[in-house]
């Protein structure tokens, strides 16, 4: 099993439309989240963090994290073609005295005209 | 905002040739990273640092080596390079090591080719 996991997607969705995208990490330890837009050829690109149960929202973006069910996700709201990129979840991992973030593969996201 | 720098966007080198990939951070972070990133198997971390010529392996160090001379400037090498090592390469910088809080920004990645 992967530490964090995350459907490959492609995920296909009209414009203004909401995209759902979804994360579970397997070690119950975890207390920081976070979620990455990389564009392709570009690198990540922070647009959200999440430190408690429950839901945070930022403009169109809104992460939920239920850590009982180890399972994080982002909403897009009215989502635009410039959304359509890869979204990595990435999740701390504290071993060996360190705090590392351990990413997903990601989910592509394509918001079609 | 987080400025990560690194030295190039491109690369060619070839097999058994020793590589430099440098990354410079200007928010005085104690943390450099360095990844990998295939397709498929997304962001690896090959080594880390959290202080001035400190360093520690992270999930796949084979290979690589790193140097970290001055708090703002974190060194990727590859001693010999091969042809399992063309990849793009991701240096990222974080706050205090102990605060699980302290997102990672990234530089703009190098895309490294060994023929």
């Amino acid at each position: 099993q992967k530490e964090v996991e995350q459907n490959s997607g492609p995920l296909s969705v009209p414009e203004g439309a909401i995209a759902s995208l979804n994360c579970t990490y397997s070690d119950r330890g975890s207390q920081s989240f976070f979620w990455y837009r990389q564009y392709s050829g570009k690198s990540p690109e922070l647009i959200m963090s999440i430190y408690s149960n429950g839901d945070k929202e930022d403009g169109r973006f809104t992460a939920q994290l239920n850590k009982a069910s180890q399972y994080v996700s982002l909403l897009i709201r009215d989502s635009q073609p410039s959304d359509s990129a890869t979204y990595l979840c990435a999740v701390n991992r504290f071993s060996g005295g360190y705090n590392k973030l351990i990413f997903g593969a990601g989910t592509r996201l394509a918001v079609h005209p | 905002d987080v400025k990560v720098t690194q030295s190039s966007r491109y690369l060619v080198k070839r097999t058994g040739e020793k590589v430099f990939l440098e990354c410079v951070q200007d928010m005085d972070h104690e943390n450099m990273f360095w990844y990998r990133q295939d397709p498929g198997l997304g962001l690896r971390l090959i080594y880390f640092s959290y202080d001035v010529k400190m360093k520690e392996k992270g999930d796949i160090p084979e290979g690589y080596s790193v140097s970290r001379e001055k708090k703002e400037r974190f060194s990727l090498i590859l001693e010999s390079a091969s042809t399992n090592q063309t990849s793009m390469y991701l240096c990222a910088s974080s706050g205090a090591v102990l605060h699980s809080n302290q997102p990672q920004h990234f530089g703009d990645g190098t895309r490294l080719s060994i023929l």
